[in-house]
């Protein structure tokens, strides 16, 4: 049983660009919720996506957006990149109403220079 | 979501029984409790999650007082690849959209 998977692994872009993570859930589960983790820091909640939806947001940018495809994969897109950006970015899968058991994948360490 | 205080650190030997406690003094009615592991470089990963008293699973144990106020993170016998961050969560376990993770507990295991 796969377990959730985000690509790519590590990622470098220069400010002002734009870059696309994405992420496939765990079999079975149709929600999909992104986090930003900067170094020494705990997980920040982004957004989570359900029934190709967004659902529920953090407080992030508008630059930060997001789809969710009806396989339930999903991507993450942040627009206009700053240094600020720089960390690792994580992805989580979950049934709907059970958002507390959430699976978390390996994550993408995004880097702006 | 409410809010939840955890020691920033801690450090234990090989082979001790390691109790990491966390305050959640605003814990509301229908809020379950949740705990996270992460190590470097990886996803958190969900340990156990506890409504009251105690539950405990092949992993560990969490002891949840009558206030509900606080609980307490059990490992037994850890070993050195039990050293990571340890984060505690606070909200619904049905509805809740999201988790809120503070900077959590760095355990490290000493040999």
């Amino acid at each position: 049983d796969a377990g959730v998977t985000q690509s790519p692994t590590h990622l470098i872009k220069t400010r002002g660009q734009q870059v696309t993570l994405r992420c496939s859930p765990k079999s079975g589960h149709d929600t999909v919720s992104w986090y930003q983790q900067a170094l020494g820091q705990g997980p920040q909640f982004i957004f989570q996506y359900y029934e190709e939806e967004e659902r529920q947001r953090g407080n992030f940018p508008d630059r930060f957006s997001g789809h969710q495809y009806p396989n339930y994969s999903s991507e993450l897109n942040v627009n206009a990149l700053l240094l600020g950006d720089s960390a690792l970015y994580l992805c989580a899968s979950s049934l709907q109403g059970f958002s507390y058991e959430q699976y978390f994948g390996p994550g993408t360490r995004l880097t702006v220079t | 979501l409410a809010k939840t205080t955890q020691p920033i650190s801690m450090d234990s030997y090989e082979g001790q029984e390691v109790n990491i406690t966390c305050s959640h003094n605003n814990i509301a009615t229908n809020d379950y409790i949740t705990w996270y592991q992460q190590f470097p470089s990886q996803g958190p990963r969900f340990i156990i999650q506890g409504y009251k008293t105690k539950v405990t699973n092949e992993v560990a144990s969490l002891f949840i007082p009558a206030d509900r106020k606080s609980s307490t993170l059990s490992l037994p016998r850890v070993s050195l690849s039990d050293t990571a961050v340890y984060y505690c969560l606070v909200g619904g376990q049905t509805g809740a959209n999201n988790l809120f993770f503070g900077t959590g507990t760095r355990l490290t295991v000493i040999p």
